[in-house]
């Protein structure tokens, strides 16, 4: 595809529900990011991808949260027990490896925790 | 204090001004200087990208970025109600971007 997809849309979920969120990247972006974005407020950076392997997970705000990208290409983030707390727009964004500033963003996943 | 200061407005214009944002920040080891526009329950679309200190021009928009006051700016000429939108900026050391809370720009026909 010519840009970053994410599915679903929209996930609604009851606290302390298992989900998963998908991100496909620009066709050969090796580099692969996830941020969270609250109302009215910037993303924030969860965790970076180069390849297969997280190279930063620094953003993960718990031990409830966890991606896996395991081809290199498509990954999945991953929220166990969700709580309310969690409701956010999830962001997924790739880039090329030498320029890894220049992130191209999907139109996110808007999470709901009822 | 945040690291990346910007002011959420709203700011409302009528089409054909000059829309003028900005942010502040507190990091001096930021060299990577980026703009994106976000319109409502969309992803962010990134539109300038700078390195270091300077100028740049791409159509009806301009970034500048001065790194000893720790501020940056994008001017966006002719204004159209398709400009209507949030606009972030974003700013990074190496991979990890940090994002001004965005402002929120309504251009009025």
């Amino acid at each position: 595809g010519a840009g970053v997809s994410q599915t679903p849309s929209n996930k609604v979920t009851e606290k302390g529900k298992y989900v998963e969120l998908r991100c496909d990247p620009i066709s050969g972006h090796t580099a692969l990011y996830w941020y969270r974005q609250s109302l009215g407020q910037g993303p924030e950076f969860l965790i970076y991808f180069q390849g297969t392997g997280a190279a930063d997970d620094s953003g993960l705000p718990n031990d409830r949260f966890f991606a896996v990208r395991p081809e290199g290409s498509v990954s999945t983030l991953k929220i166990q027990r969700t709580e309310r707390g969690d409701s956010a727009v999830y962001l997924c964004a790739s880039s090329s490896s030498q320029t890894p500033n220049e992130q191209f963003f999907g139109p996110g996943t808007r999470l709901t925790v009822l | 204090q945040k690291e990346v200061e910007q002011d959420p407005g709203p700011l409302s214009v009528p089409e054909g001004a000059i829309v003028s944002l900005n942010c502040t920040y507190s990091n001096s080891a930021f060299q990577y200087f980026m703009w994106y526009r976000q319109y409502s329950r969309k992803g962010p679309e990134l539109l300038m990208y700078t390195y270091s200190s300077g100028n740049k021009e791409d159509g009806r928009f301009t970034a500048q970025v001065d790194k000893s006051s720790k501020y940056i700016s994008l001017f966006i000429r002719d204004s159209q109600p398709s400009d209507s939108a949030t606009y972030l900026c974003a700013m990074s050391t190496d991979y990890k971007l940090s994002f001004g809370a965005g402002t929120t720009v309504t251009v009025r026909a």
